[in-house]
């Protein structure tokens, strides 16, 4: 079975550029989590889709948005870079019943 | 609300020693508990998880946590360090399958020859 892809792998940004990250899930499995990771700030969680419907979102401004197909692949996009953007963004496909978390090898965003 | 406690952002032990990472929760109700590692350069991998079955959870790489309902706590231990151990480890706990987790800051496990 195939695991959870992101890609691109690494990328890098100019401030103020947009950046658009995709991520396919584990086949069957229908919620996908967005993290952000960041030496200071550890593991933050952005949003959950689950069958294309935005689930749960954590505090993050505006300029982050998500969206999944009805494929249950996902998009995030992250608008008006700014430095402080400059993270491993992680994908999590999730099992049903389970609550089981696979993660992708994440996308790594350098923003200059 | 529930929350997390990883106790100690950096371990070190010797190659061939015990390891101990420390968890605490808080939850209102039973919780689902995980442990992840991460590995430099990757994503987040399941070492274990309690899910209100037997107390004490087997999981890769020879790790193993114990559910203290007491004590609210699931501390990860391995009995013998190994230097490919070396990484950031994660606790998590969340209310159940359809609910999120909710994750402690971190533990980097450093093993020293």
């Amino acid at each position: 079975k195939a695991g959870v892809t992101q890609t691109p792998r690494y990328l890098i940004k100019t401030r103020g550029q947009q950046v658009t990250l995709s991520c396919s899930p584990i086949s069957g499995h229908r919620s996908v989590s967005w993290y952000q990771q960041t030496p200071g700030q550890g593991l933050q969680f952005l949003f959950e889709y689950f069958s294309e419907t935005q689930r749960n979102k954590g505090n993050f401004p505006g300029r982050f948005s998500g969206r999944q197909f009805s494929n249950s692949r996902s998009e995030m996009n992250v608008s008006t870079l700014e430095l402080g953007d400059s993270a491993l963004y992680l994908c999590a496909s999730r099992q049903d019943y389970t609550g089981e978390l696979f993660f992708g090898e994440g996308s790594r965003l350098t923003v200059l | 609300a529930q929350s997390v406690t990883q106790l100690g952002s950096h371990v070190s032990v010797s190659e061939g020693a015990l390891v101990l990472l420390r968890c605490n929760y808080s939850s209102s109700v039973p919780p689902y508990l995980f442990w992840y590692v991460q590995y430099p350069n990757q994503g987040l991998q399941l070492l274990l998880k309690y899910t209100s079955a037997a107390t004490l959870v087997k999981g890769i790489n020879g790790f193993e946590a114990e559910f203290k309902k007491s004590e609210t706590s699931f501390h990860l231990t391995k009995p013998s360090a190994h230097m490919s151990d070396a990484a950031e480890y994660f606790c998590a706990v969340s209310l159940g399958s359809n609910y999120q987790l909710i994750w402690g800051a971190g533990t980097k496990l450093i093993i020293k020859p």
